[in-house]
């Protein structure tokens, strides 16, 4: 079975230092990783795929099979970036998504 | 345009009663999605539709959930003789391709708190 953890529900970063979030999975297929985010009072909205190869509001992730792993990065936090994060997969072919637990995030100004 | 609606945002309801939870999707999208998220949790796979063609239902947790998109656009979620269990942020989805993966668009959700 599928499985994503994220082993950290509660992160706070000072202003301008640098992020990571983790994230590894479990899953004998190819998959498809994501990250999505919620921030306050907003729905939960796709924020970057591994397949895209893209930097996000200055958030990238790569997707590492031997560690399974795909932690997502930042270099210098913004308060904007205070939000709740999850991490996600689906095999390719497939839609259905399996979350992480999430991480609340919160930088400190 | 208009995102992903759902109605009612927020239900009350009494031990045993039965609820409908409905999902607007985004028009002309395929594919749509159930979650549930339970308070802590991440949204957890309920259920998907490809057009009226309910593709995958093995998230659901009992034989009291049931779901239809009879025309292949609004979308309804049932929970019969609800229990306290089922109290959680159910989230709707929806997406334009029916094949591959394409990108989720998520509604607010419906907290649903049951008696």
């Amino acid at each position: 079975a599928q499985r994503v953890t994220q082993p950290e529900k509660l992160l706070s970063v000072f202003k301008g230092a640098p992020v990571e979030l983790k994230c590894n999975y479990s899953y004998s297929g190819s998959p498809e990783l994501f990250w999505y985010v919620q921030y306050s009072r907003q729905r939960l909205q796709l924020l970057l795929r591994h397949i895209s190869r893209e930097s996000i509001k200055g958030f990238t992730a790569d997707l590492n099979k031997g560690e399974t792993s795909f932690h997502l990065k930042k270099p210098f936090a913004q308060e904007e970036d205070s939000a709740m994060y999850y991490c996600a997969l689906s095999d390719f072919g497939n839609e259905k998504l399996t979350f992480g637990t999430g991480t609340r995030l919160t930088i400190i100004p | 345009g208009a995102g992903v609606s759902q109605s009612p945002r927020y239900k009350v309801a009494k031990r045993g009663q039965d609820v409908a939870l409905r999902c607007d999707p985004i028009s002309g999208h395929v594919s749509l999605f159930w979650y549930q998220q339970a308070l802590g949790q991440g949204p957890e796979f309920l259920t998907y539709f490809q057009n009226e063609a309910q593709l995958d239902k093995s998230g659901l947790p009992s034989d009291r959930f049931f779901a239809e998109r009879p025309e292949g656009s609004v979308s309804t979620l049932k929970i019969q003789r609800t229990q306290q269990e089922d109290s959680a942020v159910y989230l709707c989805a929806s997406s334009s391709s029916g094949t591959g993966t394409s990108e989720q668009f998520f509604g607010p959700g419906t907290r649903l708190t049951v008696l």
